[in-house]
């Protein structure tokens, strides 16, 4: 089994709708992560979170939130979704512990496609 | 500011060929980490190297190998006797300092390898 795990895999949308991206791990690790993927502009940070009680805006937060229910799992939602979040998104993880300087382990990717 | 350049959009090259991905970064501090993903066309990230600012040994890994200078801020990737496997968007990434493991990415180079 795959040790980040992201649903839905694929999703397509319309304007105005509330969706939500999520995010499971069994890597036992501490922080977690949302990235979007663009054509040409590689992969920028949405959200990220050290634990449970930490939650902290990424490069490109607006129009996003996010909840991190438990260790494992961390969601992130598109409150009222516009065309341009037509992205691929990802989950990653590092770990364990606080350290710093892991290795991120990113998640197989969610294809958003917002009509 | 941090910062990761890639300035190579696409490579073509043809199966058993030398090629090498350049990455270039951009960083104030003095330790610091550089990470090197595959993405395939099946769209997962898949991790192939950390590097710290203290060991500019290269590394070598099968047919991969990497060529990190200080001196340039380069920390370049070079696959030997490519193979059509080896197509795939290539990112260089840099490791926020402000702690949590943030990542910061370059746009990628996207490599085909013909038979």
């Amino acid at each position: 089994d795959a040790d980040v795990t992201q649903t839905p895999r694929n999703r397509i949308t319309k304007t105005g709708k509330r969706i939500m991206l999520e995010c499971s791990q069994t890597k036992g690790h501490d922080r977690m992560y949302w990235y979007r993927q663009d054509p040409g502009l590689g992969l920028r940070l949405i959200y990220y979170s050290f634990d449970v009680k930490d939650i902290n805006k990424g490069e490109i937060s607006d129009g996003y939130s996010v909840s991190r229910q438990a260790q494992a799992k961390f969601s992130l939602s598109l409150e009222s979704a516009i065309p341009n979040q037509t992205a691929l998104y990802f989950c990653a993880t590092s770990g364990p512990g606080r350290a710093s300087q892991e290795t991120q382990y990113f998640g197989p990717g969610t294809r958003l496609l917002v009509l | 500011a941090q910062k990761v350049t890639q300035a190579q959009t696409e490579i073509s090259v043809v199966e058993k060929e030398d090629v090498t991905l350049d990455c270039v970064y951009e960083t104030r501090d003095t330790t610091y980490y550089l990470f090197w993903y595959k993405q395939p066309p099946s769209g997962e990230l898949v991790f192939l190297i950390r590097r710290n600012s203290f060991d500019e040994q290269n590394e070598i890994s099968g047919r991969y190998s990497w060529n990190f200078q200080k001196s340039t801020s380069s920390f370049n990737f070079t696959i030997t006797a490519s193979q059509v496997v080896d197509s795939a968007v290539y990112f260089c990434a840099l490791e926020d300092p402000g702690g949590y493991n943030k990542l910061i990415f370059g746009a990628g180079t996207r490599l085909a390898v013909h038979p």
